[in-house]
C-alpha cells in the first residue's frame, strides 16, 4: 500500500521566516495531496490540496508544490506568524472505482517564534 | 451548516471492554472515514463507509469494526480493549469521497484504555 514519509518532525522558524515541509510518497498511482494544519486540541483543517496535474498552487502565504517524478510534494509558508504554530500533516490518496483512502505523513510540528 | 459531530467526545474504559463512538456527517455527506491518532504514528486509516458499505480497511485487527446507517451516521466498535488502543479517534467526512472531495474532520472522540 501507499507509504508518506514527512520531514522533518519538528521544525522552529523566526516569526516572519519561511518554513517548508516535505513529503515523499511510494505509490505513483496517488493523485491527490491535501496539507492538514491542526492546532493543538483541535481537528486537523484543510489549509491546500493539489492534484497530480498540477505542479505548484498558491493561497496567499501557502504554497504547495508537486514532483511526479520524484514523488514528492513540499508545503511552504512565507513570512510565517505565531498563529502559523501547530501540526501539520501531508497526506496522498489514490483514487480508484469504490475506493478511497487518505495515507497521511506522522506530521511535522511548526514553531513560530516571536 | 453543521459540522461533523462525533460523540461522545472523552472515554474511559477498562482493558477487555468493548466501546462504541459515534460520528454524525456534514448534511449531505455520504461518506465517513475513521483514524486512530497518536502521538508519533499520525493519523493511521481504519476504514471507509459510504452508502452503508465498507469501501476500504486498514490494517488494524478485526477487534476494529464499524457501520453506517442510511442517514450516513457511523459508528465504530472496538471490542477487547487494549491498553495500545489509547488514542484520538477522529471521523471524516466527505460528500461521495474519492480524490475529488474534500475530507472534513470532527473534533474527535478521546479514548483512554486503563
Amino acid at each position: 500500500g501507499e507509504n508518506v514519509e514527512q520531514h522533518p518532525s519538528t521544525l522552529s522558524v523566526q516569526e516572519g521566516d519561511s518554513a517548508v515541509i516535505k513529503c515523499t510518497y511510494s505509490d505513483s498511482a496517488s493523485n491527490y495531496f491535501p496539507w492538514y494544519k491542526q492546532e493543538l486540541g483541535k481537528r486537523p483543517q484543510l489549509i491546500i490540496d493539489i492534484r497530480s496535474n498540477v505542479g505548484e498552487k498558491k493561497d496567499q502565504r501557502i504554497a504547495v508544490t508537486l514532483n511526479k517524478t520524484a514523488k514528492h510534494f513540499s508545503l511552504h509558508i512565507t513570512e510565517t506568524q505565531p498563529e502559523d504554530s501547530a501540526v501539520y500533516f501531508c497526506a496522498a490518496s489514490i483514487s480508484g472505482a469504490g475506493s478511497y483512502q487518505l495515507t497521511f505523513g506522522k506530521g511535522t510540528k511548526l514553531s513560530v517564534i516571536p | 451548516k453543521a459540522g461533523v459531530t462525533q460523540t461522545p467526545r472523552y472515554l474511559i474504559k477498562t482493558r477487555g471492554q468493548q466501546v462504541t463512538l459515534s460520528c454524525s456527517p456534514i448534511s449531505g455527506h455520504r461518506s465517513v472515514s475513521w483514524y486512530q491518532q497518536t502521538p508519533g504514528q499520525g493519523l493511521q486509516f481504519l476504514f471507509e463507509y459510504f452508502s452503508e458499505t465498507q469501501r476500504n480497511k486498514g490494517n488494524f485487527p478485526g477487534r476494529f469494526s464499524g457501520r453506517q446507517f442510511s442517514n450516513s451516521r457511523s459508528e465504530m466498535n472496538v471490542s477487547t480493549l487494549e491498553l495500545g488502543d489509547s488514542a484520538l479517534y477522529l471521523c471524516a467526512s466527505s460528500l461521495e469521497g474519492g480524490a475529488k472531495n474534500i475530507q472534513y474532520f470532527g473534533a474527535g472522540t478521546r479514548l483512554s484504555v486503563l
